[in-house]
């Protein structure tokens, strides 16, 4: 079974862009989560779909959106990019709802962005 | 305030020892707790799920305790390779509204000497 992948891999930006970065989930999984990770603030939730709809959503400002297609195939838009958004974001895929004790998060490889 | 803490300094361990490596956390109750390991440069990779009524959990050379009375789970790695280095990442389901969420800790990386 094909695992989570994740496009772009890498990506340079530059200060007020806008970016999106693409998930696409492991073959029968519903529930996408996305993650930045920081070597100073390590990992750091940012929002979950299940469904199409947005389950949860970290502590992050508005300029951090998401969406996910019927296909589960996932989104995570930034816009107005600022220099500390430049980390690693991570996309992971579950098996999840109702089996709640299997919830076991599959993460993709990530793409790196750098903001400039 | 609610917090989860793993070693921040890394853990340098000769080969053939165990490795031990702690998660504490404070004003949670994780339905469960979960071990990663991530290598640099990729995503985490999951390890050991171990439930708030289960004190041990163990797959090939590792073991896992969870301690609800401490909030503390323990993560050995015996007989350590040099291939275990990594940062390894604990993570804690919290069941809120029909479903459970991952907070995860900021990771202890291990290295391994030969």
């Amino acid at each position: 079974k094909a695992g989570v992948t994740q496009t772009p891999r890498y990506l340079i930006k530059t200060r007020g862009q806008q970016v999106t970065l693409s998930c696409s989930p492991i073959s029968g999984h519903r529930s996408v989560s996305w993650y930045q990770q920081t070597p100073g603030q390590g990992l750091q939730f940012l929002f979950e779909y299940f469904s199409e709809t947005q389950r949860n959503k970290g502590n992050f400002p508005g300029r951090f959106s998401g969406r996910q297609f019927s296909n589960s195939r996932s989104e995570m838009n930034v816009s107005t990019l600022e220099l500390g958004d430049s980390a690693l974001y991570l996309c992971a895929s579950s098996f999840t709802f109702p089996r709640l004790d299997t919830d076991t998060q599959y993460f993709g490889p990530g793409t790196r962005l750098t903001v400039l | 305030s609610q917090k989860i803490e793993q070693n921040s300094e890394a853990l340098n361990i000769q080969e053939g020892k165990t490795a031990t490596l702690t998660c504490n956390y404070t004003n949670y109750s994780p339905a469960y707790l979960q071990w990663y390991r991530q290598d640099p440069g990729r995503g985490p990779v999951f390890l050991l799920l171990i439930r708030e009524n289960e004190k041990e959990k163990r797959k090939e050379r590792l073991k896992v305790t969870f301690d609800t009375t401490l909030k503390q789970s323990l993560f050995h790695i015996t007989a350590s390779q040099p291939a275990d280095s990594a940062t390894y990442l604990c993570a804690l389901a919290l069941f809120s509204g029909g479903y459970n969420k991952l907070i995860f800790g900021a990771g202890t990386r291990l290295a391994v000497h030969p």
